[in-house]
């Protein structure tokens, strides 16, 4: 089966655009998360949401990072007037409840 | 502050040798502890978990030792092999916190052939 699939894999934007970052989690997981992962660090928590319901967006750096999941399934991250301090690969993660995460391999974010 | 700290930052160890990684945790509510294994380009893939109520926990060649009174685990790598080459992080989560894990910051591990 497929497992978590993010787009674009890569992305470069100038200073100040907004960018659109998609997942498709594992089909039938209710738990959805992001996680922003800099060049040499471990990932950092972003957000969580159960089935539409965000739950946790504590990790959110500032109000220029929003993300939803409208119907349960994909889930978009957006970022807002970007800045070179967000480039780093974000990372989705879904899970069945109460089950492991399964990662994609990240959406990297250069922004120049 | 760093909530779960992690050494080595690399370790290089030859084929058949033993790779250990260590990392210790501050928040004593933390209840499950985490090790992933993620490959250059690629999304952290889980490895082998444990719960402080046991010990240490073995799967093939990867175990986890866990010392609750030391707030401290460990990952050890038996036979190491050059396929195993990828960092490592462990990571920590506590129960009812929206599974928010928290990660160390890596261990590069190379095993030379």
């Amino acid at each position: 089966g497929a497992g978590v699939s993010q787009s674009p894999r890569y992305k470069v934007a100038k200073r100040g655009q907004d960018v659109a970052l998609r997942c498709d989690p594992i089909s039938g997981h209710v738990s959805l998360f992001w996680y922003q992962q800099a060049l040499g660090q471990g990932p950092e928590f972003l957000t969580y949401f159960q089935n539409e319901a965000q739950l946790d967006k504590s990790g959110l750096p500032s109000d220029r990072f929003f993300a939803e999941r409208p119907e349960g399934s994909v889930s978009t991250l957006k970022i807002q007037r970007t800045q070179q301090e967000d480039s780093a690969v974000y990372l989705c993660a879904s899970a069945d409840w109460p089950g492991e995460l399964f990662f994609g391999e990240g959406s990297r974010l250069t922004v120049l | 502050q760093q909530q779960v700290k992690q050494s080595p930052q690399s370790l290089i160890v030859q084929k058949g040798g033993i790779s250990i990684i260590n990392c210790a945790y501050e928040n004593t509510a933390f209840d499950y502890f985490p090790w992933y294994q993620q490959f250059p380009g690629k999304g952290p893939a889980l490895l082998i978990a444990i719960r402080p109520d046991v010990s240490e926990k073995k799967e093939g060649r990867f175990t986890i030792s866990f010392n609750k009174s030391a707030k401290q685990f460990s990952l050890h790598i038996m036979d190491s092999q050059p396929g195993d080459s990828a960092t490592y992080f462990c990571a920590a989560m506590r129960a009812g916190n929206n599974r928010k894990l928290i990660w160390g910051l890596g261990t590069s591990l190379a095993v030379n052939p």
